[in-house]
């Protein structure tokens, strides 16, 4: 069966520092990876996707970065956090090209503060 | 416009009640629909996904879309206060075949 962790789960981060949060699918090849973001009280956002290794698309301009240096790991990234970085951010991961459903992880709660 | 729009509840239900959660979109090539639940502070868990028009069901869930009026909707029977949680529709699609999603509905079954 298919896996999906994410860590860290919680952190909290003062405004200028940097963040890095993984990702690993377990059980598949080749699968379609995104980072999502959830405001408190709000809808969530896709930030970034990955159809494979190195190709990054990215949905919404901000200081976050992504990459995927392995097939089935995912990192998101930042060289210096603002206030408005905070949120739930999840990975989720769909199979290939022919899948319909995406799967996400447990989250990590990010507070910049 | 938003793609897809969501009763945003908050909603508050007596144990046993049958829930309607109810969503609207605007594009009409949409086809798969996806019901996620969210507890809090965890991530989204898929429910049930559809394909184009009709009803699906799997236990005590129902999920239904029409195209012709563009609104799909899940129905809990004999809710448990172990359903109380966000519920999340979304419609697969885009360049990248990602999910979007609407605002969400956050439901309390009462005991």
């Amino acid at each position: 069966s298919q896996t999906i962790h994410q860590w860290p789960a919680t952190l909290v981060q003062p405004v200028g520092s940097p963040l890095s949060l993984e990702c690993t699918v377990e059980g598949t090849s080749n699968p379609n990876l995104y980072w999502y973001r959830q405001a408190a009280g709000r809808g969530l956002q896709l930030l970034f996707y990955s159809v494979g290794i190195g190709q990054i698309s990215s949905e919404v301009p901000q200081n976050l970065s992504a990459s995927r240096p392995q097939d089935r790991q995912f990192i998101l990234s930042s060289k210096k956090l603002l206030l408005s970085d905070s949120g739930f951010y999840l990975c989720a991961w769909r199979w290939g090209a022919a899948g319909n459903t995406i799967y996400f992880g447990e989250g990590s709660w990010l507070t910049v503060v | 416009q938003k793609e897809v729009e969501q009763d945003p509840g908050p909603l508050s239900v007596p144990e046993g009640a049958i829930v309607s959660l109810n969503c609207t979109y605007s594009n009409s090539a949409f086809q798969y629909f996806m019901w996620y639940r969210q507890y809090s502070r965890k991530g989204p868990e898929l429910l049930m996904y559809t394909y184009s028009s009709g009803n699906k069901e799997d236990g005590r869930f129902t999920a239904q879309v029409d195209k012709s009026s563009k609104y799909i909707s899940l129905f809990i029977r004999d809710s448990q206060p172990s359903d109380s949680a966000t519920y999340l529709c979304a419609y697969l699609g885009g360049s990248a075949r990602q999910l979007t999603f609407g605002s969400g509905t956050q439901l309390t079954v009462l005991p």
